[in-house]
């Protein structure tokens, strides 16, 4: 398996509070993403990185921000949760190759209440 | 921007019983393929890719996936299930033009493999 730790694993939060979501490798791979996956919509993009202090959007990033000091650490910021963030997150990596293929971590499951 | 779209949402089958599982694509340039497995309670892991030449591509625990470009289509398959395959399957496409090193995911199925 990638090295790829997310912290925490599980988080119960409230309405209204920070949240702060760490991804980690150890790989050195150029590209880390974040994902959420909910029953029926399969996994989404909300953010990526495509190298030091390099960001961009994806689908869904709306109330979601994200930053990325270090090659190996990636941070998913919930400036207010809500409610509709209740997801399980994933951050996933990958390298410049012929294949772009996703390497994923093993997830967090937030609740918000 | 493009689309997958899985149309099986939820699949049961007996064991020994073969599988299929289908994917259709929305792009029409080179595209990138892929089937991502997911066990209950754990991270995605990748299953089979598509990237070039042989449009039949064989993953790990015996399954493969056939890319029929005109149909925009990247099945997978498996010719006999076992209960150990139960779990949520993902497609996945990269597009070559302009997507980077991103994917867009289908929906997702889940298979439940009953003895």
């Amino acid at each position: 398996d990638a090295g790829i730790t997310q912290s925490p694993r599980h988080k119960v939060t409230e309405t209204g509070t920070p949240v702060t979501l760490r991804c980690h490798q150890t790989e050195n791979h150029r590209y880390m993403y974040w994902y959420r996956q909910d029953p029926g919509h399969g996994l989404r993009l909300i953010h990526y990185s495509y190298g030091v202090k390099d960001t961009d959007k994806g689908e869904v990033s709306d109330g979601y921000s994200v930053s990325r000091s270090k090659t190996e650490d990636f941070l998913l910021t919930l400036e207010s949760a809500t409610s509709s963030q209740t997801s399980v997150y994933f951050c996933a990596i990958s390298e410049l190759t012929q294949t772009y293929e996703q390497y994923f971590g093993p997830g967090t499951r937030l609740t918000v209440t | 921007a493009q689309s997958v779209s899985q149309h099986n949402h939820h699949v049961i089958l007996s064991e020994a019983a073969s599988l299929e599982l289908g994917c259709n694509y929305s792009y029409g340039g080179t595209v990138n393929l892929f089937w991502y497995v997911q066990y209950p309670g754990q991270h995605l892991q990748l299953l089979l890719k598509y990237f070039s030449g042989d449009p039949l591509v064989k993953g790990i625990k015996g399954f493969e996936a056939e890319f029929i470009k005109s149909k925009f289509s990247f099945n997978l398959r498996k010719p006999s299930v076992q209960w150990s395959d139960t779990a949520e399957y993902f497609c996945a496409v990269n597009a070559m033009a302009g997507g980077g090193n991103k994917l867009t995911f289908g929906t997702g199925t889940q298979l439940k493999v009953e003895l």
